[in-house]
């Protein structure tokens, strides 16, 4: 079965410091994994997909087969980053099964 | 259209009634999902259909809910003798092709149930 796990509900920091949004996976397959960012009273919005391998709003994240883990990092958090951030994953059956999310709030 | 549209934006109802909400997504997009969002619970997903292929009906929580999608195009969510626990936004998400593209999401239904 397919399951994301984002432990943390809420993660504040100050503006600058370095950010890392967990996210665990449970899937016996290879597994594409997405990050899907929702900002306030916007839409539901792709973030980054780990088979494009890049950096966007100067958030990365690498896929650890090893520690099942798709960790979103960024090294300096500005205010604009607070929002909504959900961890997705999809399997050979397309389905694609989002975590609880974590909301980042960063701090003047 | 220039996204993906639900309707209504908002919809209060009265415990014990019948439900539709609609989804118009981006033409052309061959799939599309629902989910349920609500505090402490993240997207929970309901239901997925992918062209002509049977919808994957595994993440509907009861019997009371149910949805069609006419064409190929629009859909509707049914939910039948709603109940209070029934409140919440859902989502719907269109995609052009399988997963591994970008799913493009409405702006939700905000559904109250009293």
């Amino acid at each position: 079965a397919q399951r994301v796990t984002q432990p943390e509900k809420l993660l504040s920091v100050f503006k600058g410091a370095p950010v890392e949004l967990k996210c665990n996976y449970s899937y016996s397959g290879s597994p594409e994994l997405f990050w899907y960012v929702q900002y306030s009273r916007q839409r539901l919005q792709l973030l980054l997909r780990h088979i494009s391998r890049e950096s966007i709003k100067g958030f990365t994240a690498d896929l650890n087969k090893g520690e099942t883990s798709f960790h979103l990092k960024k090294p300096f958090a500005q205010e604009e980053d607070s929002a909504m951030y959900y961890c997705a994953l999809s399997g050979n059956t397309d389905k694609l099964i989002f975590g609880t999310g974590t909301r980042l709030q960063v701090f003047p | 259209g220039a996204g993906v549209s639900q309707s209504p934006s908002n919809k209060v109802t009265e415990k014990g009634k019948d439900v539709e909400l609609r989804c118009d997504p981006i033409s052309g997009h061959t799939a599309l999902y629902w989910y349920r969002q609500s505090l402490g619970q993240g997207l929970e997903f309901l239901i997925y259909f992918q062209g002509n292929s049977a919808p994957d009906k595994s993440g509907l929580p009861s019997d009371r809910f149910s949805a069609e999608r006419t064409g190929g195009s629009v859909s509707t969510l049914t939910i039948q003798r709603t109940q209070q626990e029934d409140s919440a936004v859902y989502l719907c998400a269109s995609l052009y092709g399988g997963v591994k593209t970008e799913a493009f999401f409405g702006q939700g239904t905000r559904l109250t149930v009293v």
